[in-house]
């Protein structure tokens, strides 16, 4: 089945730094998209991206769409700590065919820590 | 407008007994899909139904679990004489129609011992 890379798995930074973290996959996915999640709680959706090559910017948030279809990265500008959390890509295949959105595949997650 | 509520938020489980997960999707959605997240993981899709209709349960395990979503209540995913390795968070996300996002619920935990 389809399987997506997320890296790095897990990142500690200080306050202020900037953050990078990316996904690839060996197969193409229509739509891509960026979730967190804190402790004892769902996914939060962060970014969606619909076309490749997009670039869609959300506050201190920016994310692309790879041109190939098969990659994405998220960026977090000035880092603060409420940005801890586990930060999850996810590929949806839906297409005018009749896949759902809601169908995604999740990669394993990059876990954040900010330190003050 | 409430979000995606799930029910119980914790459920402790024997080996062998039944575990019965809820979901009420947000007002106006009637897609449902459930996802199984185990610890350090990502979440695994599991299942995707629309009322009354199993669409995609590709992601199911082929024995003890299932899924419906009927046309009055919540939807439910059943888990019969559950094990150890079903202990996992369970998820439930809503959407109006098949071409928009997903919103997750907080989730199930359910341990079993």
């Amino acid at each position: 089945g389809q399987q997506l890379n997320q890296s790095p798995q897990s990142m500690f930074i200080q306050e202020g730094e900037d953050v990078s973290m990316n996904c690839t996959s060996s197969s193409i996915f229509n739509t891509w998209l960026w979730y967190k999640q804190e402790p004892g709680e769902g996914p939060v959706l962060l970014i969606a991206l619909y076309k490749a090559g997009e670039l869609t910017s959300n506050g201190r948030l920016t994310a692309q769409f790879g041109i190939t279809r098969k990659d994405s990265f998220l960026n977090i500008s000035a880092s603060i700590p409420s940005d801890v959390g586990i930060y999850f890509c996810a590929g949806s295949s839906a297409d005018a065919g009749g896949t759902s959105y809601g169908k995604l595949t999740f990669g394993q997650g990059t876990i954040l820590t900010v330190h003050p | 407008n409430a979000g995606v509520m799930q029910n119980p938020r914790h459920l402790v489980r024997r080996r062998g007994q039944e575990a019965r997960l809820r979901c009420s999707p947000m007002k106006g959605h009637s897609h449902v899909y459930w996802y199984r997240q185990l610890p350090e993981e990502g979440l695994k899709f599991m299942v995707y139904l629309q009322k009354e209709n199993i669409i995609d349960e590709s992601g199911m395990p082929k024995e003890r679990f299932s899924a419906e979503f009927p046309k009055e209540g919540p939807s439910i995913l059943r888990i019969q004489q559950v094990v150890r390795g079903d202990s996992a968070a369970y998820f439930c996300a809503s959407s109006s129609n098949s071409n928009t996002e997903a919103f997750f619920g907080q989730g199930t935990r359910l341990t079993v011992v």
